[in-house]
């Protein structure tokens, strides 16, 4: 069975545009989450996803955004760029409801904005 | 607010040898989960052991197991026989149903 995938890996960006990642999940697993990773703030929950629905956001500001597909992709989306928000950004899975459960992390995206 | 803290930064641990790694966190609830998590140098993040709270004992999966001190709130990983493979970032982490903290990290090094 395929793991979770992230798409792209890499990614550069100037300050003030927006920039979309896609995450697809383990077959079959209905939860989504995703994580913002930086060496400052650390592991941060970003926002989870379940059967199309966000059920927990972190706490990130608004041009922080997200969506679930019927077929459980999941794409996350930012806004007006800051320099700060330069980061990892991981998606996760669970094949049960949270992410309390066991989750499966993908390889992760790193942006970059300049 | 809820708190995870990992005092410490780096360690590092022979070949074969046994190591704790040491996460304490702050809490008034009484239910929810702890974790441990395994970063390797390749980034993708692994859950190493889970631990419910109301759950008093501690959680084992082969050569990894915790020391859940709940009273103290303290949530140790031991790993046994350690391996070069095990070298990595290992994050504890609190979470209930609204939320999940990950604490700052520790990176382990194993010295052959």
């Amino acid at each position: 069975k395929a793991g979770v995938t992230q798409t792209p890996r890499y990614l550069i960006k100037t300050r003030g545009q927006q920039v979309t990642l896609s995450c697809s999940p383990i077959s079959g697993h209905r939860s989504v989450s995703w994580y913002q990773q930086t060496p400052g703030q650390g592991l941060q929950f970003l926002f989870e996803y379940f059967s199309e629905t966000q059920r927990n956001k972190g706490n990130f500001p608004g041009r922080f955004s997200g969506r679930q597909f019927s077929n459980s992709r999941s794409e996350m989306n930012v806004s007006t760029l800051e320099l700060g928000d330069s980061a990892l950004y991981l998606c996760a899975s669970s094949l049960a409801g949270t992410r309390l459960d066991t989750q499966y992390f993908g390889p992760g995206t790193r942006l970059t904005v300049l | 607010a809820q708190t995870v803290t990992q005092s410490q930064p780096e360690m590092s641990v022979q070949e074969a040898e046994t190591v704790t790694l040491s996460c304490t966190y702050d809490t008034s609830e009484s239910d929810y989960y702890l974790f441990w998590y395994k970063q390797p140098p390749s980034r993708q993040m692994i859950l190493v052991i889970r631990q419910e709270a109301y759950k008093q004992q501690n959680a084992t999966e082969n050569r990894f197991s915790v020391n859940f001190q709940k009273a103290a709130k303290s949530f140790s990983l031991k790993i046994s026989d350690s391996q070069l493979g095990d070298a990595a970032m290992y994050f504890c982490a609190y979470g209930r149903d609204d939320k999940i903290i990950f604490g700052k990290g520790t990176r382990l090094h194993i010295l052959p």
